[in-house]
């Protein structure tokens, strides 16, 4: 994989239900992943900055995984509310210089 | 309020001008970006400055430029070389470069 690429990209989940997402990114010199939450008529927002294999990430209702051996990370959001609904974004650093975005989930929430 | 400022939020110009959208951040953080945003595409890259007075091109500089005199301040002028200047266009920083990055709310620019 040569960019950052995110799936789907668009997603539908009735309110309630849980959901998740992928990143795939290249794995190779590796340094940081990061996951952005782009609500409409907002700024990107951060949500977390991952570094470790493995490493598990929770803010509230919304969690993250990084496998950095086979180039991935999961975003998960249980129980989706409608303010929930935004296009999420990740983005990987190649070595400790500039960022990487994939193309981003845009998630819409249905009441 | 600490925050990232980017004005104005819609500017108009003609083909062959230059124009020039403000970046302030009072957050004091070093390191500095641009991005651009097209419909179907990711946030691309188009300066960098990691310290005052020291800038990078990214991924798509061709047809900008940047300044880095103060800490605070990251202007980006879009000129006439630029062949498709019509877009989205973030600002974003970070404390230092690789940290999370506070972005602010975006100049849509259009070019007629």
């Amino acid at each position: 994989i040569l960019n950052v690429e995110q799936s789907p990209q668009s997603l539908h989940v009735q309110e309630g239900d849980s959901t998740n997402f992928t990143c795939s990114f290249p794995s190779s010199n590796f340094y940081a992943l990061h996951w952005y939450r782009w609500e409409t008529a907002k700024s990107p927002e951060a949500l977390f900055v991952m570094t470790l294999n493995g490493d598990e990430k929770k803010k509230g209702r919304i969690s993250a995984t990084l496998n950095t051996k086979e180039g991935y990370s999961y975003l998960y959001i249980k129980g989706s509310q409608p303010e929930d609904s935004a296009t999420y974004l990740c983005a990987r650093n190649f070595g400790n210089e500039k960022l990487t975005f994939g193309t981003g989930t845009r998630l819409t929430i249905i009441p | 309020d600490g925050g990232i400022t980017q004005s104005p939020k819609y500017l108009f110009r003609k083909e062959g001008q230059n124009v020039t959208l403000s970046c302030e951040q009072n957050l004091n953080h070093d390191a500095m970006y641009w991005y651009r945003q097209d419909p179907g595409q990711g946030l691309r890259l188009i300066y960098y400055s990691q310290i005052v007075n020291d800038f990078q091109k990214g991924d798509i500089a061709e047809g900008y430029s940047v300044s880095r005199e103060k800490k605070e301040s990251f202007p980006l002028t879009v000129t006439s070389a630029q062949k498709n200047p019509t877009a989205f266009y973030l600002c974003a920083s970070s404390v230092r470069q690789g940290d999370e990055q506070y972005f602010g709310p975006g100049t849509r620019l259009t070019v007629t």
